[in-house]
């Protein structure tokens, strides 16, 4: 049973454009919520976090929308740059064990061409 | 750079077989994650510590234990291996509990 789902394996943009990447999430008890970039041959790098109590958090050229009545967030990329090709995960936060359990979507790999 | 450091990067070895994983945490942080990259799943939480004692447990077979240690670096322990625990295996630390977390580049494990 997949809590945080990312139901587009892949993404490809034109630099310069905008890019969409989405997860939907299941549990109601998960109150933060995080974007992680991944290159390969590396580990995760943490992108940007985005509380429940929030809807919109901004910082620099991402921007992550939270939609708690759909349990839906994203992360906006603009504008999108060659080195921002790679593999993105959401993950959730479960707020209720006090902990920092962390439940990650599949990945969505983004390829933003020149 | 990250400032968790993983060790070893790659790590072959045959079934049957144990192997211990190092992690040494960013300067600060008091949490430990281990989590399991396997090729058909993303990424498994696995364990964390807290400034030594364990706070919570997610799919971790009985097979793997680990612990943090008083300098606060953190071992996984791997026993009886198995073709299918061939993965990548992520450290991550955190200053607190909760919140962002900041990942190692992992340990590759492949058993023949």
């Amino acid at each position: 049973d997949q809590q945080v789902k990312q139901n587009s394996p892949s993404l490809s943009v034109q630099e310069g454009r905008i890019s969409i990447l989405n997860c939907d999430y299941t549990n109601s008890m998960f109150d933060y919520f995080l974007w992680y970039k991944k290159y390969p041959a590396e580990g995760p790098t943490f992108l940007i976090s985005i509380s429940s109590i929030k809807d919109k958090n901004e910082d620099g050229r991402f921007t992550v929308f939270l939609n708690k009545s759909a349990k839906h967030l994203s992360l906006h990329i603009v504008p999108s740059q060659p080195g921002d090709s790679a593999v993105y995960f959401c993950a959730a936060e479960d707020g209720s064990g006090n902990t920092g359990k962390l439940i990650f979507g599949q990945g969505t790999t983004l390829q933003v061409k020149p | 750079d990250s400032g968790v450091t993983q060790t070893p990067k790659h790590l072959i070895t045959a079934t049957g077989q144990r192997v211990t994983l190092r992690c040494s945490p960013r300067s600060g942080d008091l949490s430990v994650y281990w989590y399991q990259q396997s090729l058909d799943q993303g990424l498994q939480f696995l364990i964390q510590y807290y400034n030594g004692e364990e706070r919570a447990k997610g799919n971790i077979l009985e097979r793997f234990s680990a612990q943090q240690f008083p300098d606060l670096h953190s071992e996984l322990n791997l026993s009886s291996l198995e073709l299918g625990d061939s993965a990548l295996y992520f450290c991550a630390s955190s200053v607190s509990g909760i919140g962002p977390q900041h990942f190692g580049d992992g340990t590759r494990l492949s058993i023949l």
